[in-house]
């Protein structure tokens, strides 16, 4: 499974869009990049799966340049509720992967902190 | 919208009592996983299942842990004898396919005491 490393913070203000950078430079061919968002005392929540270029859904975006070794998870105009942490997980789930069980690897994440 | 459940929310329990930690995945998934995390540290797998047995289990999950689909709709870890360290959330999840989006539920909250 490819490591990955993001930062450990971000402040941001409420209206402000905030991108959150995930390293994965041993990333495999069938690797996909899937984004979780953790609220205090839940359980982890998927946001957003992309494999490469741009993947937009109604909560985020994911932007993955063409080498893949790096993603960008964009949250829009966020606000005071999007305070969590933010988890990038880089494994073979999704489509182009057959066989095999798909556990998740949890790395530290990114405390996303919105401010008033 | 569907969601996975578990029951209780918080447990408290003493040290070398057993636990049995209840979910109830979305109805028509057919991967079922349990994640802990203790207090301030990371999401940890534990254990993946699918078809009536276990897929792949991580070092924590050891002889103390089983997990079980008693009926068509329950999915139970069960802690034999519970250790101080066992404290910490507990994390259910579902999947549809082996490689699908895992659905967490809202969590236990385990206090071995």
């Amino acid at each position: 499974l490819a490591k990955t490393t993001q930062p450990i913070s971000m402040d941001s203000y409420e209206g402000q869009e905030v991108n959150i950078t995930c390293s994965h430079n041993n990333i495999a061919t069938n690797d996909y990049i899937t984004w979780y968002q953790q609220f205090p005392s839940q359980g982890p929540r998927f946001i957003i799966q992309g494999y490469k270029t741009k993947v937009t859904n109604e909560v985020a975006s994911l932007f993955i340049p063409a080498d893949r070794k790096s993603s960008t998870l964009s949250l829009p105009r966020v606000s005071l509720s999007d305070t969590a942490v933010y988890y990038c997980l880089v494994g073979a789930q999704g489509p182009l992967f057959s066989g095999g069980y798909n556990k998740l690897i949890f790395g530290a994440g990114t405390r996303l902190a919105v401010h008033p | 919208e569907p969601e996975v459940t578990q029951t209780p929310s918080h447990q408290v329990t003493q040290m070398g009592q057993e636990v049995i930690l209840r979910c109830v995945p979305i109805s028509n998934h057919l991967y079922f996983y349990w994640y802990r995390q203790i207090l301030g540290q990371k999401v940890e797998f534990l254990v993946s299942f699918y078809n009536n047995e276990i897929s792949e289990k991580s070092e924590i999950f050891d002889d103390q842990f089983s997990v079980e689909r008693p009926d068509g709709s329950n999915f139970t870890l069960k802690i034999r004898s519970t250790k101080l360290e066992d404290s910490a959330m507990y994390f259910c999840a579902s999947s549809d396919d082996s490689q699908g989006t895992q659905y967490f539920g809202p969590g236990t909250r385990l206090l071995v005491l």
